[in-house]
């Protein structure tokens, strides 16, 4: 099983700051399929980032993914009031295709 | 549009068993498979498994191994998730999720509301 481990646990930031979030896999992701989601409060989670590195239909272009193999960055440009949630990464390369523990993104 | 809507919350005494319902529409059911993921109070996202709906063909979590039977009915358009033999740490919000593509390895871009289970005595 692939086991992935995010940091930080918690990021404390001010609308308009940069957010970088990582995300470090066990054993390498296959064909880097690696998901990014964003989870509010009370709601179902929401995909970003699919292979990595592509966006999702109607994801603003500030969230971006980067990374390969083992190591996996979610970057927001500049972080807007609407942002502030938890975010998740998954890999969807070898069963069971596990999350992250996850980073909570709250305001300074 | 697509939508999956799950069935209501449930209190279930520990040892039970539950079955949540996932009412899909909006596109060809069989051209997609089903996950389900729980998600224990104040806790992350945990993968529970696949089923395919062309055939049914199953992939279950070792956590879950067992214990859970993920079935479809392809007339109503309907994927189902029963877990047996409940514990209290099976207490948790239980989402299904659309897969991307026909096959388990797959990102998730459409989610139901979720499905509140709580084991109790």
């Amino acid at each position: 099983e692939i086991v992935l481990t995010q940091s930080p646990g918690t990021l404390s930031l001010s609308p308009g700051e940069r957010a970088t979030l990582s995300c470090r896999a066990s054993q390498s992701v296959s064909s880097n399929f690696l998901a990014w989601y964003q989870q509010k409060p009370g709601q179902a989670p929401r995909l970003l980032i699919y292979g990595a590195s592509s966006r999702a239909s109607g994801i603003p272009d500030r969230f971006s993914g980067s990374g390969s193999g083992t190591d996996f960055t979610l970057t927001i440009s500049r972080v807007e009031p609407e942002d502030f949630a938890v975010f998740y990464c998954q890999q969807y390369g070898s069963s069971p295709f596990t999350f992250g523990p996850g980073t909570k993104v709250d305001l300074k | 549009q697509v939508q999956l809507v799950q069935s209501g919350a449930e209190v279930k005494e520990p040892g039970a068993s539950v079955k949540v319902s996932c009412k899909t529409s909006g596109y060809p059911f069989t051209n997609y498979g089903l996950s389900w993921v729980r998600q224990a109070p104040g806790q992350g996202l945990e993968w529970m498994g696949w089923i395919s709906t062309k055939n049914g063909n199953t992939n279950y979590g070792q956590n879950v191994q067992g214990r859970v039977t993920m079935t479809t009915d392809t007339s109503t358009t309907t994927g189902y998730m029963e877990l047996r033999s409940l514990r209290s740490d099976d207490t948790a919000v239980y989402y299904c999720a659309r897969t991307a593509a026909s096959y388990s390895g797959s990102y998730y871009i459409y989610w139901g509301q979720g499905s509140q289970v709580t084991v109790s005595s």
